[in-house]
């Protein structure tokens, strides 16, 4: 069974500067994938950025990056310059073999003027 | 692009009622489907795996007798909240995987906007 984990249920940032929101997971599967979405509070789920197991570069989408720590089972979003439409809840989740998509219990932003 | 869309994005109904709720992808054909639940604040839970001309596959402790799932066609899948309770009010999500081989987007799920569902 896949687990994920997400331990800070909610963050506040500062308008232009970064915050990392932490995600563990813990899975048996040789091979798997790693998402970060955004829900705003329309409840719609964006895509943020994946990062595949075999991937051996951290992956980056514009002000998103995923530092990617395979052995620690690690992989946490670092979003930069942050912008007060940033402020959402943001889930990480994990696809296995079976292509479902386990959820993390997501953390709330709120980025300050 | 692909682009899902649920119908309708928001019902009220009574208590004893029975509601269904329509996923569709519009720009691709999604043999499978996956239908989620989310409480305000609160993860999103996997509730069943919608298999175009098959059985649906519930997660343990979903009701299938309750959550009825219908695949009728290679972009829609429909999800029935039958004899509907107070207690099944919830924001329903639904999401498409994308099949088309060579796309930058094989085997991704694309999720739809949502229904959220109030039971009087």
């Amino acid at each position: 069974a896949q687990k994920i984990t997400q331990t800070q249920p909610g963050m506040f940032v500062q308008e232009k500067e970064a915050v990392t929101l932490d995600c563990t997971y813990d899975t048996s599967d040789q091979s798997y994938g790693l998402f970060w979405y955004k829900q705003p509070s329309s409840g719609e789920m964006i895509f943020l950025i994946y990062q595949g197991s075999y991937d051996e570069q951290n992956a980056t989408e514009g002000r998103y990056s995923l530092n990617f720590q395979k052995a620690r089972k690690s992989a946490n979003l670092v979003i930069s310059a942050s912008q007060l439409g940033d402020s959402a809840m943001y889930f990480c989740a994990m696809r296995a073999n079976d292509y479902k998509l386990s959820f993390g219990a997501g953390t709330t932003v709120t980025v300050r003027a | 692009g692909a682009v899902v869309s649920q119908h309708p994005s928001r019902v009220i109904c009574k208590s004893g009622t029975s509601v269904k709720i329509e996923c569709r992808s519009l720009d691709f054909q999604a043999t499978t489907m996956f239908w989620y639940r989310q409480f305000p604040k609160k993860s999103l839970m996997l509730m069943a795996t919608s298999n175009e001309g098959s059985k649906a596959t519930y997660e343990q402790g979903v009701e299938k007798d309750k959550f009825l799932i219908n695949h009728a066609s290679l972009t829609l899948s429909t999800l029935t909240v039958t004899s509907a309770h107070p207690e099944d009010s919830s924001f329903y999500i639904c999401s498409a995987r994308d099949l088309r081989l060579g796309t930058s987007s094989y085997n991704e799920q694309f999720f739809g906007p949502g229904t959220r569902l109030t039971v009087l």
